[in-house]
């Protein structure tokens, strides 16, 4: 049964540039969350998606975006990149079925702006 | 609001209990507790839903008392598999906030 899968698993960029952010959830699931983990700090959440669509944000900026796919996986988009954004990027997975939100995180992305 | 989690940082002897306490502002729907080694994601340990519910993993068990918007995580015999930085999170409307974290050493 495999996992939450992310890529790439690195990345650097530039300030300015524009990221995109790939998550594939745990078989069977069809929700997706997105976070922010800075060094020492807990996940900061920025969205979720259930069904293509936006259904929850956190305090994060319109420079942040995403999609849901059909196949429920997801892309964060993140857009005129700031030193600020250096983070790991945390996808994790959920089904909406249970209610209960238990979530399965994959490996993330580690994104070092420069 | 992100909720509020302490101690920041615990160091044990292999076979000591621990305690690491969560507490919210708001009005709380639901506790989770995860587990995350030194890079690597977190790991999901449990859920608990208003009602003063209490869970246990192995050795690992939570409380919930909605009425004071806190949650307990409960560690007995540590082991030292169980280092790591455990987050609490709290959910409502779909919108998950963690907790700073606290950090545990489990040393032999």
């Amino acid at each position: 049964d495999a996992g939450v899968t992310q890529s790439p698993t690195h990345l650097i960029k530039t300030r300015g540039q524009q990221v995109t952010l790939r998550c594939s959830p745990k078989s069977g699931h069809d929700t997706v969350s997105w976070y922010q983990q800075a060094l020492g700090q807990g996940p900061q959440f920025i969205f979720q998606y259930y069904e293509e669509e936006e259904r929850q944000r956190g305090n994060f900026p319109d420079r942040f975006s995403g999609h849901q796919f059909p196949n429920y996986s997801s892309e964060l988009n993140v857009n005129a990149l700031l030193l600020g954004d250096s983070a790991l990027y945390l996808c994790a997975s959920s089904f909406a079925g249970t209610g209960l939100y238990e979530q399965y995180f994959g490996p993330g992305t580690r994104l070092t702006v420069t | 609001q992100q909720p509020v989690q302490s101690p920041q940082a615990v160091i044990l002897r292999e076979g000591e209990d621990a305690v690491i306490n969560c507490s919210s502002s708001k009005a709380l729907y639901s506790v989770h507790w995860y587990r995350q080694k030194h890079g690597e994601a977190p790991v999901f340990l449990m859920i608990l839903l208003k009602g003063g519910e209490q869970k246990g993993h192995e050795k690992i068990s939570a409380s919930f008392n909605e009425k004071k918007q806190q949650s307990s995580l409960y560690l007995t015999a540590s082991q030292l598999s169980y280092s790591g930085t455990y987050f609490c999170g709290t959910e409502h409307n779909n919108d998950m906030r963690f907790g700073a974290g606290t950090r545990l050493t489990v040393k032999p």
